[in-house]
């Protein structure tokens, strides 16, 4: 079992759903990055958690640390959002990053 | 401010050939240094981090190398490319002593034929 699960794996819905991308995670950790790969293969990183709720325009990123389990929420979503996106925590032993497989999300238009 | 360089940006090198993919960062000093890649269809592995030059740790065993000759400068190398060699390297930096927040760089896109 990975030490980050993200779900869903894919992700296709139209121009101005809510979405919601989720991962869980199995060890202790310091904190928990989402961030952004575009097909070109650049990363950005969108948010770097450790407690509570972090919101970035459209985007809006939580966790529970309790439940080890953190969603980014995207309102109205648009084409450009179309990405994946990658959940990845930070052990809290030797800081290092532990990725998950990530969320290929495609919006259509 | 902070910015990190690879280059290339991309790179078809032939089976046997060497590589060598160069990372700097400019605006910080001492940074802890981490070389990643991205196999076609499957998530982020750290190949190697450097706490300081000189200093390399790897995390999978691999023909690929790492070497830091100076305190902003991560070199990836290999002596020959194998075919699962293609991926997207990523280099990152973070502070070192907040190494929970990295910053990554354009990436190389490499193609082993």
């Amino acid at each position: 079992k990975n030490e980050v699960e993200q779900s869903p794996q894919n992700l296709t819905a139209q121009e101005g759903e809510f979405i919601t991308i989720n991962c869980s995670y199995s060890v202790g950790i310091s904190a928990l990055h989402w961030l952004q790969q575009h097909p070109g293969g650049g990363i950005v990183s969108l948010f770097m958690l450790s407690s509570g709720k972090k919101k970035h325009g459209r985007l809006i990123a939580t966790i529970n640390i309790q439940e080890k389990h953190s969603s980014l929420h995207i309102t109205a979503s648009h084409p450009r959002d179309s990405a994946v996106y990658i959940c990845a925590v930070v052990g809290d032993s030797n800081y290092q990053l532990i990725w998950g497989a990530g969320t290929k999300l495609i919006i259509k238009p | 401010s902070q910015t990190i360089h690879q280059w290339p940006a991309t790179l078809v090198q032939p089976v046997g050939s060497p590589l060598s993919l160069e990372c700097t960062v400019e605006g910080t000093s001492n940074p802890n240094l981490y070389w990643y890649r991205q196999a076609a269809g499957r998530g982020l592995q750290l190949l190697f981090y450097s706490v300081g030059i000189g200093q390399i740790s790897s995390e999978v065993p691999q023909n690929l190398s790492a070497s830091r000759p100076q305190d902003r400068q991560f070199i990836l190398s290999s002596k020959k490319l194998l075919l699962s060699d293609s991926g997207f390297y990523l280099c990152a930096w973070s502070v070192r002593r907040a190494s929970y927040e990295q910053y990554f760089g354009p990436g190389t896109r490499l193609t082993v034929t």
